[in-house]
């Protein structure tokens, strides 16, 4: 199958400040990306989905000025926590799909904890 | 609204024996349903699907039947290894066909020689 490759798998940021995930399609251009987010024992949350060159379509709850997300390329999207405080802290799970296919692809997830 | 229920884990089972990994869903029209694995430290991946009614999704052993009339998919294994256990999620993908999944909550499986 194709590759999501998330980066990093696991940081820490002080509370305030921002930090930034990568998650990349290695072998296929992905047209939609999507983010979701993993409490402790909890489902996988899905947060926004975004298409490449528009702008990102968020889920009900989520605050679109704190998860910033850019899809400029077809194999790039980023997601970044803005003033990250310690309630933020998650896992953080990437999906890609091509425009062809309907399977979407996963990262192996991105652990932040902010202190 | 689109939710996914699982039973809740951990699981724990001995080498050989069956699996059952119960699912239920609620749903608008006729969604597509998955089982996703997730292995330690790895990214999820698609186990198996089923698009419609009565389909049955099979893979590596996995077995799961769409059950309309009992809004079900309940992911079952005749003879479980140790290299099962995993994290195994059960999700939805609403008829839109936007690839948005809705997942449950997961249930740990734990084999044990």
């Amino acid at each position: 199958g194709a590759v999501v490759s998330q980066h990093p798998s696991r940081v820490i940021c002080k509370s305030g400040t921002s930090v930034k995930i990568e998650c990349r399609s290695l072998d296929f251009q992905a047209t939609t990306m999507f983010w979701y987010r993993q409490f402790p024992k909890q489902s996988l949350m899905l947060m926004a989905t975004s298409n490449e060159g528009s702008k990102a379509t968020y889920e009900q709850g989520v605050e679109k000025d704190k998860f910033l997300i850019n899809h400029a390329s077809l194999t790039l999207s980023t997601l970044t926590v803005t003033s990250a405080h310690p309630e933020d802290s998650s896992f953080y799970i990437c999906s890609a799909r091509d425009g062809t296919g309907w399977q979407a692809f996963f990262g192996q997830g991105t652990r932040l904890t902010v202190v | 609204g689109n939710s996914v229920t699982q039973m809740e884990g951990p699981v724990t089972l001995s080498e050989e024996a069956f699996l059952t990994i119960n699912c239920t869903y609620t749903a608008t029209g006729y969604p597509s349903l998955f089982w996703y694995v997730q292995y330690p430290g790895e990214g999820l991946q698609l186990l198996l699907k089923a698009t419609k009614a009565d389909d049955k999704g099979s893979n590596k052993g996995f077995e799961a039947t769409y059950r309309k009339e009992t809004t079900s998919f309940h992911l079952e294994k005749g003879s479980v290894q140790v290299s099962d256990s995993a994290v195994y999620f059960c999700a939805l993908s609403p008829p839109s066909n936007t690839g948005k999944l809705i997942f449950g909550q997961g249930t740990t499986l734990q084999v044990k020689p």
